[in-house]
């Protein structure tokens, strides 16, 4: 069975400065998919990043990149230039076919 | 217009009761989920369906049925509730599983407390 872990509930950073946020996943495929979700205090789930694991380029989205180690199995956010916005759990999933696993989440505090 | 479109956002009933609650997407995907996550935050899978068939069922009580009437509805029926199924549930959808690229979208949830 997949798992996904990540292993800090909680963090702060300051508005403007850069956060990275951890998650490791243990699976015997190979073929699979990675997403970032971040929900906010609406609870609204809303799709950050996407990373297939085929694809050995990092995938980045305006402020948000990853860091996709596949043979370490880890997959890392980076969040540059932190917005109060960026306030909200951070959800850290894995997917096969129409499976998908979310990790424990970590609680992402942006400071002004 | 939502994409994925959940009713009652909110429900408030009392133990023992049945209730519903009703899904809809409007992305013209293939496979719908239902997904529950507890007042820990923690969020799991509780059903996929793929063009109204069963594809994912995990360990969840015979209390709740889903019930798929076409591939753009994905409802969910709990019976006897009890205090533990207080939570909230999503429900999400996304293209044919077996297509590459496909990504899971959400509902905005379903906050069900039971008293």
């Amino acid at each position: 069975a997949q798992t996904v872990t990540q292993s800090q509930p909680e963090m702060s950073v300051q508005e403007a400065e850069t956060v990275t946020l951890s998650c490791t996943y243990d699976t015997s495929e190979s073929n699979y998919y990675l997403f970032w979700y971040k929900q906010p205090p609406s609870r609204q789930m809303i799709l950050v990043i996407r990373q297939e694991a085929y694809k050995q380029q990092n995938a980045t989205e305006n402020r948000f990149s990853v860091n996709f180690q596949k043979a370490a199995k880890s997959f890392s956010l980076k969040i540059s230039d932190s917005q109060l916005g960026d306030t909200a759990m951070y959800f850290c999933a894995f997917m096969i076919l129409a499976d998908m696993r979310f990790g424990a989440g970590t609680r992402l505090t942006v400071k002004p | 217009d939502t994409a994925v479109s959940q009713t009652p956002k909110y429900l408030v009933t009392q133990m023992g009761n049945d209730k519903s609650i009703k899904c809809e997407q409007n992305l013209g995907h293939d496979t719908m989920y239902w997904y529950k996550q507890d007042s820990k935050k923690f969020l799991k899978i509780m059903f996929s369906y793929n063009n109204k068939e069963l594809i994912i069922n995990e360990t969840v009580p015979n209390r709740f049925s889903p019930k798929s009437p076409d591939k753009a509805h994905l409802n969910l029926h709990i019976n006897s509730l009890e205090l533990g199924d207080s939570a909230v549930y999503f429900c999400a959808s996304s293209q044919d599983p077996g297509l590459s690229g496909n990504t899971i979208y959400f509902g905005e949830g379903s906050w069900l407390t039971v008293v």
